[in-house]
């Protein structure tokens, strides 16, 4: 059974500050990852998605890794911004293409 | 593109009533949706697939009879929750996935409350 966990479960930054997002998963046998961001009473927006055979996704000033075999994907954020709080969820796709099993989620404030 | 719209995004109803929310892919065809669950400060819970012109398959511990999952065409999937009671009152979300290509998208999410 895939387990997946995201650490730190809260984040206080100030404005300006790169900041990493933790994501790591038990079962390696994943067929992409994938980085959701969900706000306050809002559904899940996707921001980055990671095939199995890719070792990163880049957009805007987000960067995101996947290293398979240690069973562990990390979200970057440079600069960050007030407007990047948010909570921010992975996904691990995985036995089967539509299982998917999502962490718990970070919870980043951004302080201005 | 792939775009998933879901309606309606809140409703309050009394007990006993039964509410329908929709979830549509805009923009491309989903032979399969996903209904979760999310309750506050939790992750989602996955409540059920749901697959075109098939019964939906529903997750360990979900009524079937009280979560009636329709899905009628390549765009449309409706959750139904029958005889709505306090308890059900969560935030509802649904997905779509095109193929494993694309990754899921996810509806903006209907809070429903039974008061």
């Amino acid at each position: 059974k895939q387990e997946v966990t995201q650490i730190p479960a809260a984040l206080s930054v100030p404005e300006g500050e790169n900041l990493v997002l933790n994501c790591s998963f038990t079962d390696s046998a994943i067929y992409n990852l994938q980085w959701f961001r969900q706000d306050p009473g809002k559904g899940l927006t996707s921001l980055l998605l990671i095939q199995s055979s890719q070792r990163e996704q880049t957009s805007g000033r987000l960067n995101a890794s996947l290293d398979k075999s240690s069973g562990r994907s990390t979200l970057y954020i440079a600069a960050s911004q007030p407007g990047d709080s948010a909570t921010y969820l992975c996904a691990a796709h995985s036995g089967g293409y539509q299982k998917v099993t999502f962490g718990t989620g970070t919870k980043l404030q951004v302080i201005p | 593109g792939a775009v998933v719209s879901q309606h309606p995004s809140w409703v309050i109803c009394k007990s006993g009533t039964s509410v329908k929310i929709e979830c549509r892919s805009l923009d491309f065809q989903a032979t399969t949706m996903f209904w979760y669950r999310q309750f506050p400060k939790q992750s989602l819970m996955l409540m059920a697939t749901s697959n075109e012109g098939s019964k939906a398959t529903y997750e360990q511990g979900v009524e079937k009879d009280k979560f009636l999952i329709n899905h009628a065409s390549l765009t449309l999937s409706t959750l139904t929750v029958t005889s709505a009671h306090p308890e059900d009152s969560s935030f509802y979300i649904c997905s779509a996935t095109r193929d494993r290509n694309y990754g899921y998208t996810f509806g903006s999410g209907t809070r429903l409350t039974v008061v």
